[in-house]
């Protein structure tokens, strides 16, 4: 059975620090391209990071891209969303997911929520 | 950036009742759009990739067509659990974006 959890959620202050997880089991790790997906209400559905399965290549929207790393460990079939310098705007519900073909969205969490708020 | 623009916004349809939903892209993207449907408090669930090919497992009553800047996806036969929020996805280059969404409610 196919599970991807996060957890790491929570309410921050901005110009903070969270990190989030991606437990995930059930699938072939090591040969998914792994993502982090958040959603809000005014902007909908949005794209944040995105590692390779060889963790070789990163890649981010100009949104985030100096602020969130994503990384991966293969060795527990886990990956991470490291998100720095939080905005206000960075709240939202934040999905991890994993695809065998790197630009799809085949396998979702449930979702974690960040609000970053003072 | 490619900007999806989804039409309509929302759109009411019975049970048994065939609908169409349209993605449009600013540029060309050539087949590399994705489906996704989403229920009230779910994650999205992948349904369509390459414009028009159905993911395993996912009923046959959905069909999507399309190349270059429009598409469009189909349902046929809705059924209760058809009836969520549905978005396109671009993966021609990044950054990966999504559509706009279209909200598919029962009339």
């Amino acid at each position: 059975q196919v599970q991807l959890v996060e957890s790491g959620g929570g309410v921050v202050r901005p110009g903070t620090s969270l990190r989030l997880s991606c437990v995930t089991s059930g699938f072939d790790f090591t040969s998914y391209g792994l993502h982090w997906v958040r959603q809000t209400p005014g902007k909908g559905l949005e794209w944040v990071a995105l590692v390779s399965f060889d963790e070789d290549n990163t890649f981010y929207p100009d949104s985030v891209k100096g602020r969130f790393i994503i990384s991966r460990d293969n060795s527990k079939n886990t990956f991470y969303l490291q998100m720095n310098s939080l905005r206000p705007e960075d709240t939202a519900v934040y999905y991890c997911t994993a695809s065998p073909a790197m630009v799809t969205f085949d396998l979702w969490g449930q979702g974690t929520l960040v609000t970053v708020s003072s | 950036d490619i900007q999806l623009t989804q039409s309509p916004s929302s759109v009411s349809a019975s049970l048994g009742d065939s609908v169409s939903i349209t993605c449009r892209a600013n540029q060309d993207i050539g087949t590399w759009l994705a489906w996704y449907q989403q229920g009230p408090g779910k994650a999205p669930i992948l349904l369509i990739y390459g414009a028009s090919t159905l993911k395993s497992g996912v009923p046959s009553r959905f069909s999507g067509s399309g190349s270059g800047t429009d598409f469009t996806l189909s349902i046929r036969s809705l059924q209760p659990e058809d009836f969520a929020t549905y978005y396109c996805q671009q993966s021609n280059s990044f950054p990966l974006t999504f559509g706009t969404g279209t909200k598919l409610e029962i009339k």
